[in-house]
């Protein structure tokens, strides 16, 4: 099992450009999130997908889109990305948003707007 | 004011030591605390998870959640080498989706 993946690992992109964040789990998980990890502000919740058919914004939805293609794959979009979203980006899953369900975490794509 | 506070350290301990990292937070609706590991350019994974006040011990570790004082903790004894990495609190209220992290604490144990 490889548990989630997440594509690509390094981006970098120009003011202005747009790029797909790609995530895949093989967990038959239900639930999943796409967070952003920022230093002195922790991970922070930009969307998730509580089942198959639903988005719903987190915490910092602006300048993003979603899209849960099905069961397995979550992909974030940035439109028009700009310099205050260099980040580091995590898909997580679980087998649904229930707080007792444990979320598993991708290795993350690290994302630098110039 | 934060959600949840952390002390980002670093924390630099020798081997063996105990290790004491702490979360304070603000709000009272907050019912399940987790305690994630990060280690470098790798994605949290989960260590520990308490529901509501009390202790909870696995093996070297230990959470503790003081509801009253909104302040949790987690215990590391005999540290290792391979327990340096960051370690984040994260906590949820019940019937939400969103987990609130604290910044995390970088913890290095010196051989």
């Amino acid at each position: 099992n490889a548990g989630v993946t997440q594509t690509p690992k390094f981006q970098v992109l120009k003011t202005g450009q747009s790029m797909t964040l790609q995530c895949a789990q093989d967990m038959n998980h239900n639930s999943m999130y796409w967070y952003r990890q920022d230093p002195g502000m922790g991970l922070r919740l930009i969307y998730y997908s509580a089942s198959e058919g639903t988005t719903d914004k987190g915490e910092v939805p602006n300048g993003y889109n979603v899209s849960r293609l099905n069961k397995r794959e979550f992909s974030l979009r940035l439109e028009s990305a700009a310099p205050s979203q260099t980040s580091v980006y995590f898909c997580a899953s679980s087998e649904w948003t229930n707080p007792h369900n444990e979320q598993f975490f991708g290795p993350g794509t690290r994302l630098t707007v110039l | 004011q934060k959600e949840v506070e952390q002390d980002p350290g670093p924390l630099s301990v020798p081997e063996g030591a105990i290790v004491s990292l702490n979360c304070t937070y603000s709000n009272s609706a907050f019912q399940y605390f987790m305690w994630y590991r990060q280690y470098s350019r790798k994605g949290p994974e989960l260590l520990m998870y308490t529901y509501s006040s009390g202790n909870k011990e696995d093996g070297r570790f230990t959470a503790q959640v003081d509801k009253s004082s909104k302040y949790i903790s987690l215990f590391i004894r005999d540290s290792q080498p391979s327990d340096s990495a960051t370690y984040l609190c994260a906590m949820i209220q019940t019937g939400a989706n969103n987990l609130f992290f604290g910044t995390g604490t970088r913890l290095t144990v010196i051989p």
